[in-house]
């Protein structure tokens, strides 16, 4: 079975800066999806952004990236110039491609805060 | 466009009771998803069901149940409840069973007393 691992429970950032947050993963499939949910205090989770395991380019949207090491299992997240908008619970998703059904997997997420 | 729109937002119930909660899916979804997310962790998977049959189940007992009905909307049900059930529960829907893109609705927040 895939797990999916956020060890950071809450991490926080100045306005402006950079941060990082981390997952690490384990699966033995060589093709999958990869994904960083966003989960505001109004709870409507929403797709930052998206990694499919057989590209190796980094996926990038405006200000976030990410590192994907398919080797190592790890996929983390950066956000460049933080908001206050940022703030909120991410979640790092696995998503098979094979098997009966898109599920995804879910780690325990990381609280983010944004110091103004 | 209407996002997926989950009814009712918050329900409190006793331990035993039975719940029913529904999701409606974008316009054009054809496939539903159901999470449990409990305080402080991540969505667990439920059920996920696309042109009304159910594509797959996640590990929770048979006491949750759930249907697609011909509009593609969804109920969740759950008899017996437990203490364990609260959490908030997630609908999801996507365009179709593999659509890598899920999008998610605004959960039910479930308290069981």
């Amino acid at each position: 079975a895939q797990t999916v691992t956020q060890s950071q429970p809450e991490m926080s950032v100045q306005e402006a800066e950079t941060v990082t947050l981390s997952c690490t993963y384990d699966t033995s499939e060589s093709d999958y999806y990869l994904f960083w949910y966003k989960q505001p205090p109004s709870r409507q989770m929403i797709l930052v952004i998206r990694q499919e395991a057989y590209k190796q380019q980094n996926a990038t949207e405006n200000r976030f990236s990410v590192n994907f090491q398919k080797a190592a299992k790890s996929f983390s997240l950066k956000i460049s110039d933080s908001q206050l908008g940022d703030a909120a619970m991410y979640f790092c998703a696995y998503r098979t491609l094979t098997g009966a059904n898109s599920k995804l997997t879910f780690g325990k997420g990381i609280t983010l805060s944004v110091r103004p | 466009d209407a996002g997926v729109t989950q009814s009712p937002t918050h329900l409190i119930k006793t331990r035993g009771q039975h719940v029913t909660l529904r999701c409606s899916p974008i316009s054009g979804h054809k496939s539903v998803s159901w999470y449990q997310q409990v305080l402080g962790q991540g969505p667990q998977f439920i059920f996920q069901y696309y042109e009304k049959e159910e594509r797959g189940r996640g590990n929770f007992p048979d006491r949750f149940s759930a249907r697609q009905f011909p509009n593609y909307s969804s109920e969740l049900n759950v008899n017996a409840l437990l203490l364990g059930d609260s959490a908030l529960y997630l609908c999801a829907s996507s365009l179709g069973q593999w659509d890598y893109e899920q999008y998610f609705g605004p959960g039910t927040r479930l308290t069981v007393t």
